[in-house]
């Protein structure tokens, strides 16, 4: 089966860099992805990860070590309306056509 | 282009009652994901279908639970005889492929059981 490790509350000040970090036990590895959640929202695809290293879409960057199992999300100049719960997800390579299992999330709160 | 589309955003059933909510995939997406979720949890994989087939509903309880998606018209994920542990968010994804762990979901039905 597959397990994901992410810290379930990170709090941090407006316009300051937040790391989520999030660590996965899988047989077999597709890609790290990363979802952002509002409260009471939809989530929202923020980034994917299939190769070793950083990818960077404006304020958040994902990196992915494949050999380490872990992966964060990096989320720079903070803003208030990033308070948001982070998930990470895995897809296993050798569960055929089981999508994405999703870590228990990370609660954002972002501070003045 | 309509992103996921989810009715009733909100459904209140009693214990007993079937529950019916419905999902439309964004449109070219032809793999729909259903997920439960629980206040202050994750997301937990229930069933994946693609037209007129379940591929994977390992995550979905054998009882009282069914889902499909035919042909014409939009996915459906049906509970019968909904008991109180049933209340939670029930969210729709779709996707284009399934090899890229990129889901679009849709805004969630909220299910509340008295």
């Amino acid at each position: 089966g597959q397990s994901l490790e992410q810290p379930s509350e990170v709090t941090a000040v407006e316009g300051a860099i937040v790391q989520i970090n999030c660590t996965y036990q899988t047989s077999g590895f597709y890609g790290l992805s990363w979802y952002q959640q509002h409260d009471g929202g939809a989530p929202t695809f923020l980034s994917y990860n299939a190769l070793d290293g950083l990818e960077e879409t404006g304020r958040f960057s994902s990196f992915l070590s494949r050999s380490d199992s872990y992966g964060y999300l990096l989320l720079q100049e903070l803003q208030m309306k990033d308070s948001a719960s982070y998930f990470c997800a895995v897809r296993n390579r050798n569960s055929g056509n089981t999508p994405l299992v999703f870590g228990k999330g990370t609660r954002l709160s972002v501070i003045a | 282009n309509a992103g996921v589309m989810q009715n009733p955003r909100h459904l209140v059933r009693r214990r007993g009652q079937e529950a019916r909510l419905r999902c439309s995939p964004m449109k070219g997406h032809s793999h729909v994901y259903w997920y439960r979720q629980l206040p202050e949890e994750g997301l937990k994989f229930m069933v994946y279908l693609q037209k007129e087939n379940i591929i994977d509903e390992s995550g979905m309880p054998k009882e009282r639970f069914s889902a499909e998606f035919p042909k014409e018209g939009p996915s459906i994920l049906r509970i019968q005889q909904v008991v109180r542990g049933d209340s939670a968010a029930y969210f729709c994804a779709s996707s284009e492929t399934l090899h890229r762990g990129e889901q679009y979901f849709g805004p969630g039905t909220r299910l509340t059981v008295t």
